[in-house]
Order: structure tokens, then C-alpha cells, then sequence
């Protein structure tokens, strides 16, 4: 299995514009995480999903953040209008159910950068 | 989920045995500690987890004290390639499941 596929790996944008980060999460994982991280505030959890279904969006910061799994293979994290603060690295994970004794699956990351 | 204390930064030479160690005095016993560990510019890696047994895999041992309030992790011969920040974590699972990373230890092996 290739893991964890995001996209795109960099991301530069402008102020106010809508931003998509993509992931496919690894065929048969039935949980997906999208964790957001920067130097001042380490790694975040934004948004948990479970067999396609948001469990836990507490840590999404504001309005502008949406996240959706419209299927097992595909997740999307859309900040719109982006913000020179949204600024950082998105990373993907994936295991193979919530719960006990699993192992979470990163991706390599999204780097944005909202100038 | 409980809260883990980690050392800021540890050093270890290349070769010997670095052994990394996490509290987490408010675990509750039915929340797992793991270990996830990030090479710069990388996403975190699974490195090892249990409940109450020592647990030994092919990168690394976990050590869990009786009490369960405080682990170590080792890794038995640091190469430099093992320097990285090193998150211990303490999760449950069910619905309420969640990864929650604290700033770890940045751990740097020197030749």
C-alpha cells in the first residue's frame, strides 16, 4: 500500500482565496484525522472521522474550516477565505478503526502558505 | 484524556542506548500510552504502545511502571537517523478516541 496520499505536498496562496487540501486515507481504514502544525502551537487535532461520519470537530478553529469524507477513499479539508494565520502544515492520518490498540498512519503533509 | 510530561530536548550517542521517559500520573486504566516519533519535515511515525505489559517490537521497548504513571521509552542502539521529537501520548479508545500530541522530546544523537 502507498500509505497515506496527500495533496498537494506545498500550497502557496493568496489572502481571501479558497484553499482544498486532499487525502486518501489507506484502503481499509475506517478512521480518518486531519492535525494542523505549527512552530508556535505544535500539533493540533482538527476533525476526526469514523466510517465517513465527523466524530469530534472541537479543534476546527473557526467557520472558514470545513471538512468532509463523502467516501471511504477521500477526504477533504477546505479553508475558505484563507488567512495569512492559517499558515502551516497539514498532515492526514488514517488506522484502521478508533479505538484501542491501533497504530495512525500520517501522511507526508501539506505545506500552505497564505501570503 | 490524560496529560503526559515529557523532557524538552535529550541527547545520546550513536551506538548506545536512548532512553526516553514520559509521565503521565493521571492516566486511567483504560487509556493505552503510545509513541509516535517525527523526523523533521516528516509526518509522525508509530513507534510502540501498551497498557500495563512491557512491550518490545523492532524499533523500540516500552517500559510502563507498575503504577502506570510514568513509561520509558528505549531505543537500544541510536543511530542518527533516530534524531527526531519523540511524542509519548495517552488516548482511550471508543468514541472519544483521539491522538493528542504535547510537544515532545527532541531527541538528537550525535556521532
Amino acid at each position: 500500500d502507498a500509505g497515506v496520499i496527500q495533496s498537494p505536498r506545498h500550497e502557496v496562496t493568496e489572502m481571501g482565496q479558497e484553499v482544498t487540501l486532499r487525502c486518501k486515507p489507506i484502503s481499509g481504514h475506517n478512521s480518518l484525522f486531519w492535525y494542523r502544525q505549527t512552530m508556535m502551537r505544535g500539533l493540533e487535532l482538527l476533525i476526526y472521522f469514523n466510517n465517513n461520519v465527523p466524530i469530534d470537530d472541537s479543534g476546527m478553529p473557526e467557520d472558514r474550516f470545513s471538512a468532509k469524507m463523502p467516501n471511504a477513499s477521500f477526504s477533504t479539508l477546505k479553508i475558505q477565505p484563507s488567512e495569512p494565520r492559517d499558515s502551516a502544515v497539514y498532515f492526514c492520518a488514517s488506522t484502521i478503526r478508533a479505538g484501542l490498540d491501533t497504530e495512525a498512519f500520517f501522511g507526508q503533509g501539506t505545506r500552505l502558505t497564505v501570503v | 484524556d490524560a496529560k503526559t510530561t515529557q523532557p524538552t530536548s535529550m541527547d545520546c550517542a550513536e551506538g548506545r542506548a536512548a532512553n526516553l521517559p514520559c509521565n503521565h500520573s493521571t492516566i486511567s486504566g483504560n487509556e493505552y500510552v503510545y509513541w509516535y516519533r517525527q523526523i523533521h519535515s516528516q509526518g509522525p511515525q508509530y513507534i510502540i504502545h501498551g497498557l500495563k505489559n512491557n512491550e518490545t517490537n523492532e524499533m523500540a521497548s516500552l517500559i510502563i511502571t507498575e503504577d502506570r504513571k510514568s513509561s520509558t521509552l528505549i531505543l537500544p542502539h541510536a543511530t542518527l537517523r533516530d534524531t527526531a521529537v519523540y511524542y509519548c501520548i495517552v488516548g482511550s479508545g471508543g468514541s472519544n478516541y483521539k491522538l493528542t500530541f504535547g510537544k515532545g522530546t527532541l531527541l538528537t544523537v550525535n556521532p
